[in-house]
């Protein structure tokens, strides 16, 4: 069993709807849970983190996060063709010394 | 946010060559950390660059291979040795402050091709 596990899709919806972008992670202890877009050719960009349990909104982001169900979510609400990317979910625990563990990402298509 | 630096941005690199890779922060983080990217995969972490200290290796990766120096908060160099085409990735630094409620940013990555 992975560690993270993210479907790798792709993930296709059309201009303005939700896309919703789910997570699970097998360790319990992870505490802290990360979700970046990559695109191609380039670095992964920040842009949710959360550690309480529930959603925590940014814009037209929602993360959501159930430790009791080990599952962590993104929803991307109004999607536009710029947000087609490969979403990179990650957990972290401290004691593990702060490195993150990544998904292998749900690729992302927005279609207009 | 830490704005991070890396260099070079991508190298083509002969096989039996090593390449050094720089990451500046412009601010005192705790944690430096190095991660690999090959084509198509995700992200997988080569070690924790600790300063004035010996890396922390991942399993699969040793000191040998990927020699890393962090001499002070704010900088440090991971250097892919005696490369072979296997080595052909993106090589990113991560950077973030110790404890539960920090982000975690990267930087531009590194595009290497070993021919």
């Amino acid at each position: 069993q992975k560690e993270v596990e993210q479907n790798s899709g792709p993930l296709s919806v059309p201009e303005g709807a939700i896309a919703s972008l789910n997570c699970t992670y097998s360790d319990r202890g992870s505490q802290s849970f990360f979700w970046y877009r990559q695109y191609s050719g380039k670095s992964p960009e920040l842009i949710m983190f959360i550690y309480s349990n529930g959603d925590k909104e940014d814009g037209r982001f929602t993360a959501q996060l159930n430790k009791a169900s080990q599952y962590v979510s993104l929803l991307i609400r109004d999607s536009q063709p710029s947000d087609s990317a490969t979403y990179l979910c990650a957990v972290r625990r401290l004691e593990y010394g702060n490195k993150l563990v990544f998904g292998a990402g749900t690729i992302l298509r927005v279609k207009s | 946010s830490a704005v991070i630096s890396q260099k070079p941005s991508r190298d083509i690199c002969q096989r039996g060559t090593s390449l050094t890779i720089q990451c500046q922060v412009d601010s005192q983080v705790t944690m430096m950390f190095w991660y690999r990217q090959q084509p198509g995969q995700s992200l997988t972490l080569i070690a924790t660059a600790n300063q004035g200290s010996e890396a922390t290796y991942e399993s699969g990766f040793v000191i040998d291979k990927f020699p890393i120096s962090r001499p002070n908060l704010t900088f440090s160099t991971l250097t892919v040795s005696n490369m072979s085409p296997e080595d052909s990735s993106i090589y990113l630094c991560s950077v973030s402050y110790r404890g539960l409620r920090t982000e975690a940013f990267f930087g531009q990555g590194t595009r290497l091709t070993v021919v």
